[in-house]
């Protein structure tokens, strides 16, 4: 079935450093790539999203790569601040069943100070 | 302007006993879904409804049904509650138009322990 690969599980950065989280997908037929962000005890919320007719998108601090071909796609975030930290999810849709979406098993970011 | 609103929050129950988590949205979204949380393993899919009067199987659909009372109501039932449904539960809505994928919207989540 289709499968989202997320790595690495854990990544601990010093404050001002650059953060990457990768994820690879199964499905060929995925054309919609979220990520989201959950704080302890909170929601999933959405930070960045990307559709498979565009290869990078950015939004201030946070950029997002795909490459169809190798069928990863990747989260970027610059000047990390003790407030990045949080767990983040990658997502890949299913073909095209509904705004179905399969989740990586997410990345737990520390940020030190 | 609540968003999506999962109730209740927190529950426990005892093994063999059923519920009904309820999920309700104002952003007159099309789609909802039922997701559950366990650690290590992300967000799985239970069951989603793209449409109102329409609901489908997810990634884990065994031991829970499903309702969409109308556009606006989405509810997870557990039958008869096992241990191994213990989760935290997340109900999320998109606009969803056509096939066109959207962001998904979630609500707080209700924390379920099964004794």
């Amino acid at each position: 079935g289709e499968n989202v690969e997320q790595h690495p599980s854990t990544l601990s950065v010093q404050e001002g450093d650059s953060a990457v989280i990768k994820c690879t997908y199964s499905d060929s037929a995925s054309n919609y790539f979220p990520w989201y962000k959950q704080e302890l005890g909170k929601r999933p919320q959405l930070i960045i999203d990307i559709r498979s007719n565009v290869g990078e998108k950015k939004d201030q601090r946070i950029a997002v790569t795909l490459n169809k071909t190798a069928k990863h796609f990747s989260l970027h975030i610059t000047e990390t601040q003790p407030e990045d930290s949080a767990v983040y999810f990658c997502a890949a849709s299913i073909g095209n069943q509904g705004g179905k979406l399969i989740f990586g098993q997410g990345t737990e970011l520390s940020v030190k100070p | 302007n609540a968003g999506v609103t999962q109730t209740p929050k927190f529950q426990v129950l005892k093994t063999g006993q059923s519920m009904t988590l309820q999920c309700a949205q104002d952003m007159n979204h099309n789609s909802m879904y039922w997701y559950r949380q366990d650690p290590g393993m992300g967000l799985r899919l239970i069951y989603y409804s793209a449409s109102e009067g329409t609901t489908d199987k997810g990634e884990v659909p065994n031991g829970y049904n499903v309702s969409r009372l109308n556009k606006r109501e989405f509810s997870l039932r557990l039958e008869s509650a096992a241990p191994s449904q213990t989760s935290v539960y997340f109900c999320a809505s998109s606009p969803l138009t056509g096939y066109s994928n959207q962001p998904q919207h979630f609500g707080d989540g209700t924390r379920l322990s099964i004794l």
